[in-house]
Formats: C-alpha cells, sequence, structure tokens
C-alpha cells in the first residue's frame, strides 16, 4: 500500500485565492482525519469522517473552511477565501476501527501571502 | 477537558538512552499512542499501549504506563543521530461506539540526539 497521499505537497497561493487540499487514504479504513500544524497551536484536529460521513466538524475554524468525502478513496478540504493566517502544514490521516492508531499522509505545506 | 501534556525539549548524548515522559487527563483512555515527526514528514505511530498493561517493549523502545498517576513514557534505548526528531504522546478511548475514540495529541517533545 502507498500509505495516506495527500496533495499537492506545497502550495503558496495569495491572500483570498481558494485553495483545495486532496487526500487518499489508505484502502479499507473507515476513518479519515484532517489536521493542521501549526508552531503556535501544535496539532489541531479540523474534521473527521466516518464511513465517508462528516461525524465532527468543530475543529474547522471558519465557514471559510470546507471539507468534502464523496468517496472511500478520496477527501478534500477547501479554504475559501484564504488567508496568511492559515498558513499552515495540513494533514490527512486514516484508520481502521479500534483505535489502533492512525496513518497520516506527508502534509501539504500551505502559506498564504 | 482531555489534556495531553509533555515538555517540549529533550536533548542526549548518542548511545545513551532517552525517556520522554506524558501526562494525561482522561482516566477512561484506552490506549496511549506514541508518534514520530522527522522533519518534513508527517506523523508515524511508533507503537501504543492498551490501558491494561503496565509495559510494552519493541526493540530499542520501552513504553511504561502508570494509570494510577496518568503518567505514560517512552524510552529508546542505544539513542541515534537518527532518533532526532518530534515525539507525540496520545490518548483515546477506542471505541467507535462510545467514549472519545478520536485521540488527544500532546504538543510533542523535540528530541536533539548529539554526538
Amino acid at each position: 500500500d502507498a500509505g495516506v497521499i495527500q496533495s499537492p505537497r506545497h502550495e503558496v497561493t495569495e491572500m483570498g485565492q481558494e485553495v483545495t487540499l486532496r487526500c487518499k487514504p489508505i484502502s479499507g479504513h473507515d476513518y479519515l482525519f484532517w489536521y493542521r500544524q501549526t508552531m503556535m497551536r501544535g496539532l489541531e484536529l479540523l474534521i473527521y469522517f466516518n464511513n465517508n460521513v462528516p461525524i465532527d466538524d468543530s475543529g474547522m475554524p471558519e465557514d471559510r473552511f470546507s471539507a468534502k468525502m464523496p468517496n472511500a478513496s478520496f477527501s478534500t478540504l477547501k479554504i475559501q477565501p484564504s488567508e496568511p493566517r492559515d498558513s499552515a502544514v495540513y494533514f490527512c490521516a486514516s484508520s481502521l476501527a479500534e483505535g489502533r492508531g492512525m496513518t497520516f499522509g506527508p502534509g501539504t505545506r500551505l502559506l498564504v501571502l | 477537558g482531555e489534556d495531553v501534556e509533555q515538555s517540549l525539549f529533550l536533548s542526549v548524548r548518542e548511545g545513551d538512552s532517552s525517556v520522554i515522559n506524558c501526562t494525561y487527563t482522561d482516566s477512561s483512555s484506552t490506549y496511549l499512542y506514541w508518534y514520530k515527526q522527522e522533519p518534513g514528514a508527517g506523523l508515524q505511530l511508533l507503537t501504543y499501549i492498551f490501558s491494561n498493561m503496565d509495559m510494552k517493549q519493541d526493540q530499542r523502545l520501552t513504553v511504561l504506563l502508570n494509570k494510577k498517576d496518568k503518567h505514560l513514557s517512552l524510552r529508546i534505548a542505544d539513542t541515534q543521530t537518527g532518533d532526532s526528531a518530534i515525539y507525540f504522546c496520545a490518548e483515546g478511548g477506542g471505541s467507535i461506539s462510545g467514549g472519545s475514540y478520536i485521540p488527544t495529541f500532546g504538543r510533542g517533545t523535540s528530541l536533539i540526539v548529539h554526538p
């Protein structure tokens, strides 16, 4: 298995632009998570899905952020419009049931100028 | 609420043992995890321990759990420069049908290994 795949790996954009981050979880994993990592706030859970259904999006910072999972093998996190304070590393992770730990993707490093 | 605390930095000499400590608050945690993050990479699950265990050993790694004190530690024997990374402690319920399944992560401990 190739692991969790994220794209793009790096994204530089200007304030006000739309940003779309993509994730392909490990096949057979029922859970998908989106995290954001910054020096100031550490690792923050933004949203997670179970069997493609969003379960908890209380970590999504604002209405500018949205996430979808149209099928078991694909998820997107969209920021529209983007702001400089959104600059961070965004991780996607997936897991099987029973809390056996998550597999993280390599992350997308987002810089909003 | 749930909280996981770790010291931010640990510096050790190559060949020595490293001990990274963690405290947590959720007594209902079923699973406790250690993740490793190397520069520019995602978090990698190193090991996990069930809450009904006191110790787990996996090659150079030893995890100790003191459930009474809600204290978890990770010992790395014969620490190498390749072990330099950020180590995250996390706790979670592990049950989809109830409890807090989603792990809560600490801020991470940066392990610096010097010659």
